[in-house]
């Protein structure tokens, strides 16, 4: 099994540049997340999805717009890229609201908006 | 608001030492405290804590968590140049509600260790 595969792995954007970040994952998980992680602030959640077609904001939405059309993508979007938006982001998993191991992650995208 | 705060921010020991890594939340419908290490990539499980004072461990690491407290510790005995790595916990609400096992994490603890 691949898990969660996250792409690209890298990217440098410009100033105002827009693109997206595609989060698969082939475990059948219903729940899935965007964070980003940023030096000393840990992770914290942009957006999640609950199910096909389901999203949420998280902690930190502005700026980013997410979609869940199928239930293995969870599709992460930058509009309008600023500096500030220069992160890792990391997407997760997990089967749904039982089961008790946290997070399957990613292995994460770093972006640079210039 | 939820908040998980961890201590120190960062850690330089040699080999060998013994090291203590903190955490505390203030979590609303607190279920359980998770540990991860994240190198170079993704965060990986470590532990998850769900019960007070019942210590969980695995080779040279153990933790225990403190719901008086609010407060979980991470131990690592014997510290190798391999465990240097970002320490990150997390807290987690019970399920159902508008929680939808969403954690929340600490800002992380960077232990370098030395040889």
């Amino acid at each position: 099994n691949a898990g969660v595969t996250q792409t690209p792995k890298f990217r440098v954007l410009k100033t105002g540049q827009s693109m997206t970040l595609l989060c698969a994952q082939d475990m059948n998980h219903e729940y899935m997340y965007w964070y980003r992680q940023d030096p000393g602030m840990g992770l914290r959640l942009i957006h999640y999805s609950v199910g096909e077609g389901t999203t949420a904001k998280g902690e930190v939405p502005d700026g980013y717009n997410v979609s869940r059309l199928k239930k293995q993508n969870f599709l992460l979007g930058l509009e309008s890229a600023a500096p500030s938006q220069t992160s890792v982001y990391f997407c997760a998993s997990r089967l749904g609201p039982i089961g008790h191991y946290g997070y399957t992650f990613g292995s994460g995208t770093r972006l640079t908006v210039v | 608001e939820d908040k998980v705060v961890q201590s120190p921010l960062s850690l330089v020991v040699h080999e060998g030492d013994t090291v203590t890594l903190n955490c505390s939340y203030e979590v609303t419908n607190f279920r359980s405290l998770l540990w991860y290490k994240q190198e170079k990539k993704a965060p990986t499980f470590l532990f998850m804590l769900t019960s007070s004072g019942i210590e969980k461990k695995s080779g040279r690491l153990s933790s225990i968590l403190d719901k008086k407290e609010l407060s979980s510790i991470l131990n690592i005995t014997a510290t190798q140049t391999g465990d240097s790595a970002i320490y990150l916990c997390a807290a987690r609400p019970n399920a159902g509600g508008t929680s939808y096992g969403k954690l929340t994490f600490g800002q992380g603890t960077i232990l370098t260790v030395h040889p």
